[in-house]
């Protein structure tokens, strides 16, 4: 079975300039999670959901992040315009129920995004 | 102060030693505690996966869990090369919940 899948792997640009981030979850996971991770820490939360409805974006900087999940699968996340820090590693990862008994986060490789 | 304290390392041992790992928290409301492996370049792997207090063993690594001094260990038994990697604590206070993570801890384990 595939585990999460997101591309692009890497991702350079020039700052003020717009990038996405694609994260496919496991299959019949119902919980998608976008994690920012700085260099030398632990991951970070920016936004989960459940299905397509957003319940806990309370760390997702709105004036320039957006996210979305469209029929509850594919997820982007959004930077616009981007700041040189927002230099990271963006990972994505899914859950299977939310409340039930398996409910282990699994991760997906990452994007790591470099702002010049 | 973090929610969640892990000494960064890095934590140097020998092949075949035990490398024994652990983190502190602050907020009695996480119930589920869990390890996880990053290689560089790589994204977190789930190793262990507890719920509230007590012991997990699986193969080489056993978890535990003290909530009465919220305080987390992993142990990893017969170490190998391949063991070298960044270990991460994460916990939640409910199933499916955010993970809060602690900032890692880098291990290294020589030939």
């Amino acid at each position: 079975e595939a585990g999460v899948v997101q591309s692009p792997r890497y991702k350079i640009i020039e700052k003020k300039q717009p990038v996405a981030f694609w994260c496919n979850p496991i299959s019949g996971h119902n919980t998608l999670y976008w994690y920012r991770q700085n260099l030398g820490q632990g991951p970070e939360l920016l936004i989960r959901y459940e299905n397509e409805e957003a319940v806990d974006d309370s760390q997702l900087p709105k004036d320039r992040f957006s996210a979305e999940r469209l029929k509850g699968v594919d997820s982007t996340l959004k930077i616009q315009p981007a700041e040189l820090g927002d230099s990271a590693v963006y990972l994505c990862a899914s859950s299977l129920d939310h409340g039930g008994a398996n409910t282990e986060a699994f991760f997906g490789q990452g994007t790591r995004l470099t702002v010049v | 102060q973090k929610e969640v304290e892990q000494d960064p390392g890095p934590l140097s041992v020998p092949e075949g030693a035990i490398v024994s790992l652990n983190c502190t928290y602050s907020n009695s409301a996480f119930q589920y505690f869990m390890w996880y492996r990053q290689y560089s370049r790589k994204g977190p792997e789930l190793l262990m996966y507890t719920y509230s207090s007590g012991n997990k063993e699986d193969g080489r690594f056993t978890a535990q869990v003290d909530k009465s001094s919220k305080y987390i260990s992993l142990f990893i038994r017969d170490s190998q090369p391949s063991d070298s990697a960044t270990y991460l604590c994460a916990m939640s206070k409910a199933a499916g919940n955010k993970l809060t993570f602690g900032g890692g801890t880098r291990v290294l384990v020589k030939p």
